[in-house]
């Protein structure tokens, strides 16, 4: 199907502990695989994005990894810190290049508690 | 990051009327950008695909002559509501793709629109 497959739908997490959120796929055209945090009302930012050719990519407490024969894609957050609480959506692209066609999941809502 | 620039950010319009809503991509050239809605802690709904200088390309289920859109030039996008009903009122967001971007997605600052 055309949908992304995302959990879980909200994760609460004490402060310092690590936070996954993982995703799901069925197109295999897709190469494109980015994670935008939305805090409420405000715009989706793009916090950390993988390609079809790499296993695995960090920034700083922020990491993803994607499983392109599985057709799934992970959000790793460690040291979770109050202001990482917001909402996380994973999305693919649509089509191979698709130059911004996305797809996305239908978030995930993490609360950090201090 | 590009920035892309989305006004108003809020509108409040009687039933019936028509709302215009702008995005902008201040420091890059955008030859696609791309319209959703955003229902309250729901995803974000791809509404269209807005190419510079052609029709847009609508979702399924997306009403073409109710919400139009016009993609004039390589930094304006204008999404029109028409004949606003309260079902109609919701978060719309914009955004922007470009082969400068490296198909990175950037979204406008949205615009919620409310219908009495």
């Amino acid at each position: 199907g055309e949908n992304v497959e995302q959990h879980p739908s909200t994760l609460s997490v004490q402060e310092g502990d690590s936070a996954v959120i993982k995703c799901t796929y069925s197109d295999s055209a897709s190469n494109y695989f980015p994670w935008y945090k939305q805090e409420l009302g405000k715009r989706p930012q793009l916090i950390i994005d993988i390609r079809s050719n790499v296993g695995e990519k960090k920034d700083q407490r922020i990491a993803v990894t994607l499983n392109k024969t599985a057709k799934h894609f992970s959000l790793h957050i460690t040291e979770t810190q109050p202001e990482d609480s917001a909402v996380y959506f994973c999305a693919r692209s649509r089509y191979g290049g698709s130059q911004g066609n996305l797809i996305f999941g239908k978030g995930t809502k993490l609360s950090v508690k201090p | 990051g590009a920035v892309v620039s989305q006004h108003p950010s809020r509108v409040i319009c009687k039933s019936g009327t028509s709302v215009k809503i702008e995005c902008r991509s201040l420091d890059f050239q955008a030859t696609t950008m791309f319209w959703y809605r955003q229902f309250p802690k729901k995803s974000l709904m791809l509404m269209a695909t807005s190419n510079e200088g052609s029709k847009a390309t609508y979702e399924q289920g997306v009403e073409k002559d109710k919400f139009l859109i016009n993609h004039a030039s390589l930094t304006l996008s204008t999404l029109t509501v028409t004949s606003a009903h309260p079902e109609d009122s919701s978060f719309y967001i914009c955004s922007a793709a470009t082969s400068a971007t490296n198909e990175k997605l950037f979204f406008g600052s949205g615009t919620q629109l409310s219908v009495l």
